[in-house]
């Protein structure tokens, strides 16, 4: 049973480029999320995705937006990059149930470096 | 102030310590509390998950939630070198079951 998988591994970039992550979630998932971690920090939310629309968003700038595709699969943009968007993306899979919290299942990140 | 607040460490402890591991919350809402592993260049693995006061054990873990107080503990015995790793606590809502919060992590060393 396959987990979260994330691509790419690893990313470098310069200010004001353009950058796309990718992010498959674990099988039977149908709920993908997004956090940007910087070093030495805790997991930020940036944003869920499910049935192919935002549910809810963190404190990020519309710089960072996504999409959901039909599989589940999910994609973080993130638009004009600056140096303090140099860190660790990671994609987060769940189950969305009712009545019940969240209990999200982590891939392994994608590592940005901002040049 | 930030809505959770974790001991930073690092802490260094020698192998069969007993580990305990604390953040406490501002955020009443929070219902649901979550502990989970960090290696290094990993992502979060979930260890512990729980909803309501007390303590929820799993084989050498031990997840204590006291409500009132606003305070969360994990406890680890018998550790063990693999422990070795960042644990961050999080936690979420009801009503905003997507965004979970988390704090910034205790840098965990096992001394064999």
């Amino acid at each position: 049973d396959a987990g979260v998988t994330q691509s790419p591994t690893h990313l470098i970039k310069t200010r004001g480029q353009q950058v796309t992550l990718r992010c498959s979630p674990k099988s039977g998932h149908d709920t993908v999320s997004w956090y940007q971690q910087a070093l030495g920090q805790g997991p930020q939310f940036i944003f869920q995705y499910y049935e192919e629309e935002e549910r809810q968003r963190g404190n990020f700038p519309d710089r960072f937006s996504g999409h959901q595709f039909p599989n589940y699969s999910s994609e973080l943009n993130v638009n004009a990059l600056w140096l303090g968007d140099s860190a660790l993306y990671l994609c987060a899979s769940s189950l969305q149930t009712s009545g019940s919290t969240d209990t999200q299942y982590f891939g392994p990140g994608t590592r940005l470096t901002v040049l | 102030q930030k809505e959770v607040e974790q001991d930073p460490g690092p802490l260094s402890v020698p192998e069969g310590a007993i580990v305990s591991l604390n953040c406490t919350y501002s955020n009443s809402a929070f219902q649901y509390f979550m502990w989970y592993r960090q290696y290094s260049r990993k992502g979060p693995e979930l260890l512990m998950y729980t909803y309501s006061s007390g303590n929820k054990e799993d084989g050498r873990f031990t997840a204590q939630v006291d409500k009132s107080s606003k305070y969360i503990s994990l406890f680890i015995r018998d550790s063990q070198p693999s422990d070795s790793a960042t644990y961050l606590c999080a936690m979420n809502s009801y009503s905003s079951a997507s965004k979970i919060i988390f704090g910034s992590g205790t840098r965990l060393s096992i001394r064999p």
